[in-house]
């Protein structure tokens, strides 16, 4: 069974640090690319970024609105993907999701979700 | 950036209607299209991919349709534990873009 359990998240200062993790199992981790999706308070889904798979380098994509901020990173050997967030903004805070590729098409399989929240 | 258009972003409708939604895209995305329905407080959860592929284990009476620019979400008949809000997602080019939803409620 496909699982996706996250971790991490909480409250942080306006500047501070964050990482989430996202603990993979029921499939091989390296086959797929792997995305952050972030939901705000009463807001839409907004995608945040992606790590390709093994096979395409484990290159990464962002949003414009988190690129060199936020950075996406894997370890396949512990079956996590993870996400590092600096420099906080409060338009930061969120439910953050880690997703699933599946066989090239988006979001087949979603962690269950964790609160980040950016105040003072 | 491609911007995804949903319609109406809300509606009020009945348990046995039948319902559609639509997404535009501001550009052609081929079927690089996916629907999600997300009910309150819960995770996402995918209907269709590949703009008309029915995901398993999802219902028959929801359907997807299009290519391009506009795309339709149908859900023959209305059920109970329909309503929710459901976005489209375009994955054709980054960045991947959401719809604003469509919330449909009693």
């Amino acid at each position: 069974e496909v699982q996706l359990v996250q971790s991490g998240g909480g409250l942080v200062q306006p500047g501070g640090s964050l990482r989430l993790s996202c603990a993979a199992s029921g499939f091989t981790l390296s086959d797929h690319y792997m995305d952050w999706v972030r939901q705000a308070p009463g807001k839409g889904l907004e995608w945040v970024g992606r790590t390709r798979n093994k096979a395409n380098s484990y290159t990464t994509e962002y949003a414009a609105s988190v690129k060199g901020r936020f950075t996406i990173s894997r370890d396949d050997s512990k079956n996590s993907l993870y996400l590092q967030m600096n420099s906080l903004k409060t338009e930061d805070t969120a439910v953050y999701y880690c997703v699933r590729v599946g066989s090239g098409w988006p979001f087949d399989y979603w962690g269950q979700g964790t609160l980040v929240t950016v105040s003072s | 950036d491609i911007q995804m258009t949903q319609s109406p972003s809300a509606m009020s409708a009945s348990v046995g209607d039948r319902v559609t939604f639509t997404c535009r895209a501001s550009q052609g995305i081929s079927n690089h299209l996916a629907w999600f329905q997300q009910k309150p407080g819960k995770v996402p959860k995918r209907l269709i991919y590949a703009a008309s592929s029915l995901q398993s284990g999802v219902p028959s009476r929801f359907s997807g349709s299009g290519s391009g620019t506009e795309f339709t979400l149908t859900i023959s008949s209305l059920q109970p534990e329909d309503f929710a809000t459901y976005y489209c997602l375009q994955h054709n080019s980054y960045p991947l873009t959401f719809g604003g939803g469509t919330r449909v409620e009693i």
